[in-house]
């Protein structure tokens, strides 16, 4: 079985500041990972995705993330926000199985 | 750029009643899927569905709940008798039988409100 853990349910951060989304994942096969975004009243948005490779994938809007087996861990990060990545953040497992598994999602919300 | 649609964005009903959300899939798609999240809540897989038949689906997934896709452009998500637990936000999702991974594309959305 698959499983998505997301440690932090919101996370506030200034303009202009860091933010790192964490994320850690259990998996029994190969895994495929993908963050997602959902802006107020929208759907959901790919951000980035790691199928095989190189361990940082870079995805839109200045985001990326690193693979980390070992920890299994894939942490999103963003080197300066801006008040439009207010949104929710969600991390997803999807591997042998069609269905992806999601986590709890982070809330992402920038102060001014 | 070609996208999912859902229809309709919002769908209010009775507990009881029969609901029918629709979705439009990306054209060349082959795989769909129905996720639902309900307020404040992650999101869940429900069904996935591929060459007309459902090819798995979820423990929410009861007999209460059916997917059809009627015509070659449509997908559809039926509740026969809703309850008040079934109030949601329904994403409807589709894949191209040629992508190697599991990209999902995902739909805005239907949300539901059994009152």
């Amino acid at each position: 079985a698959q499983s998505v853990t997301q440690l932090d349910s919101q996370v506030p951060v200034f303009e202009e500041a860091p933010v790192e989304l964490r994320c850690n994942y259990s998996s029994s096969v190969s895994v495929y990972l993908f963050w997602y975004v959902q802006y107020p009243n929208q759907g959901l948005q790919l951000l980035l995705k790691y199928l095989s490779g190189s361990t940082l994938v870079k995805g839109i809007n200045g985001f990326e993330a690193e693979f980390n087996k070992s920890q299994t861990s894939f942490h999103l990060r963003k080197p300066s926000v801006h008040i439009s990545d207010t949104a929710e953040y969600f991390c997803a497992v999807g591997g042998g199985a069609q269905k992806l598994v999601f986590g709890q999602g982070t809330r992402l919300t920038i102060n001014p | 750029e070609p996208e999912v649609t859902q229809t309709p964005s919002h769908q209010v009903t009775q507990m009881g009643q029969e609901v029918i959300l629709r979705c439009v899939p990306i054209s060349n798609h082959l795989y769909f899927y129905w996720y639902r999240q309900i307020l404040g809540q992650k999101v869940e897989f429900l069904v996935s569905f591929y060459n007309n038949e459902i090819s798995e689906k979820s423990e929410i997934f009861d007999d209460q709940f059916s997917v059809e896709r009627p015509d070659g452009s449509n997908f559809t998500l039926k509740i026969r008798s809703t309850k008040l637990e079934d109030s949601a936000m329904y994403f409807c999702a589709s894949r191209d039988r040629t992508s190697g991974y599991n990209e999902q594309f995902f739909g805005p959305g239907t949300r539901l409100t059994v009152l």
